[in-house]
């Protein structure tokens, strides 16, 4: 079993609607967690960063930790085109190496 | 541009040779760190570096990969003796951290390797 799970899609939804996505993990010993956006044929960039169990907002995106459930999500309001992309969560336990989830590829709509 | 930049951005080569892959990071950053991610799975750790010292390498780095970061600022990766296995994207991405928390890692745009 993998220490993190994360549905790869595809995800395909129309513009404006909310997207949901999300990871499950196995390990509590990760502390902190991470949403990465990942563009075709580039490197990862850090959409959000949060470390206890509640929310965070940035813009159109909140990040959610629920650590009892070994579950985080990540929700972005009023998706636009520019939005599809890959998706990855990570997770960090204090190791300075991060777990990923393999990615959930998400396209918007026009 | 001052974020990760990675050389080349892709390589193709035959099975048996050796390639050398190139990071600079971001100049400032004390952590530096190489993943490798192959098509529909995420970035999986290599190793990293701390300035110049290499803490700690994953069990994926066999024998035939070897990282190195002299005077603490660009990186190289190569891998000896290629194998069709090793086709994938290496990314590298560098951090400025101490302490145990891993941080906001900032990643380069990946060197692409191809091995037919």
């Amino acid at each position: 079993q993998k220490e993190v799970e994360q549905d790869p899609g595809p995800l395909s939804v129309p513009e404006g609607a909310i997207v949901s996505l999300n990871c499950t993990y196995s390990n509590s010993a990760f502390q902190y967690f991470m949403w990465y956006r990942q563009y075709s044929r580039k490197g990862p960039e850090l959409l959000m960063y949060t470390y206890s169990s509640g929310n965070k907002e940035d813009g159109r995106f909140t990040a959610q930790v629920d650590k009892s459930s070994k579950y985080i999500s990540l929700f972005i309001r009023d998706s636009q085109p520019s939005d599809s992309a890959t998706y990855l969560c990570a997770m960090d336990k204090g190791a300075q190496k991060l777990v990923f989830g393999q990615g959930t590829r998400l396209t918007i709509n026009p | 541009d001052t974020g990760v930049s990675q050389d080349p951005r892709h390589k193709i080569t035959k099975r048996g040779q050796n390639v050398t892959f190139r990071c600079d990071p971001i100049s400032e950053h004390n952590r530096l760190y190489w993943y490798r991610q192959t098509l529909g799975q995420g970035p999986e750790f290599l190793t990293y570096f701390q300035n110049e010292a290499q803490l700690e390498k994953s069990r994926l780095l066999s024998d035939r990969f070897s990282a190195e970061r002299p005077k603490g600022s660009f990186s190289t990766l190569e891998i000896q003796r290629t194998e069709q296995g090793d086709s994938a994207m290496y990314l590298c991405a560098s951090s400025l951290n101490s302490g145990g928390v891993t941080g906001e890692l900032f990643f380069g745009e990946g060197s692409r390797l191809t091995v037919l």
